[in-house]
């Protein structure tokens, strides 16, 4: 059972334009939540997290929205650049911080159109 | 300032075989995950370590086991390996309690068992 769902598993998105990169989770004991970009052949990258107590936070061209009613948080890129180019994995964890096991989603392969 | 390492790159095993996978954490990191990538799926928790005692542990069998040292680096070691057990295997690092409990991660160790 997927308690981190990324349900798009590809967007393409021109340059310039907002990417808006969705999740949803099914686990309430969930309330920290991280995106992390991969490019292939590295490590995950760590971009931007939000805790259960805000509903927004913002880190240059990324913003991260919650929804905790609806259990959803999205990824806002602006503007979009080629370089952004990566799969995006949202991740979640229980215990009020990201230093405790993460669940991952599948995650939205971003192509960015020059 | 060093990020994770983790050794080898690379690695073909047989089944039934064993293998053991290394990790250094972030310079002033003290927490190490493991974690398994299978192909087109996101990052699984296999377990935590902190203060040399596994502290999380996922559902992962009893084959997969790990040490810390006491210079905080660590070990993934997998018994009887499976073709299953192909995946790419990362580890991250963190600092517990202090403000940087974000989990940062390594270049990870392709397995390959046939």
């Amino acid at each position: 059972d997927q308690q981190v769902k990324q349900n798009s598993p590809s967007l393409s998105v021109q340059e310039g334009r907002i990417s808006i990169l969705n999740c949803d989770y099914t686990n309430s004991m969930f309330d920290y939540f991280l995106w992390y970009k991969k490019y292939p052949a590295e490590g995950p990258t760590f971009l931007i997290s939000i805790s259960s107590i805000k509903d927004k936070n913002e880190d240059g061209r990324f913003t991260v929205f919650l929804n905790k009613s609806a259990k959803h948080l999205s990824l806002h890129i602006v503007p979009s650049q080629p370089g952004d180019s990566a799969v995006y994995f949202c991740a979640a964890s229980a215990g009020g911080a990201g230093s405790y096991q993460l669940t991952f989603g599948k995650g939205t392969k971003l192509s960015v159109i020059p | 300032d060093a990020g994770v390492t983790q050794s080898p790159t690379h690695l073909i095993k047989t089944r039934g075989q064993q293998v053991t996978l290394r990790c250094s954490p972030k310079s002033g990191h003290d927490t190490v995950s493991w974690y398994q990538q299978a192909l087109g799926q996101g990052p699984q928790f296999i377990f935590q370590y902190y203060e040399e005692e596994e502290r999380q542990r996922g559902n992962f069998p009893d084959r997969f086991s790990g040490h810390q040292y006491p210079n905080y680096s660590s070990e993934l070691n997998v018994n009887a390996l499976l073709l299953g057990d192909s995946a790419l295997y990362l580890c991250a690092s963190s600092l517990i309690g202090r403000g940087q409990e974000t989990q940062y991660f390594g270049p990870g160790t392709r397995l390959l068992v046939l």
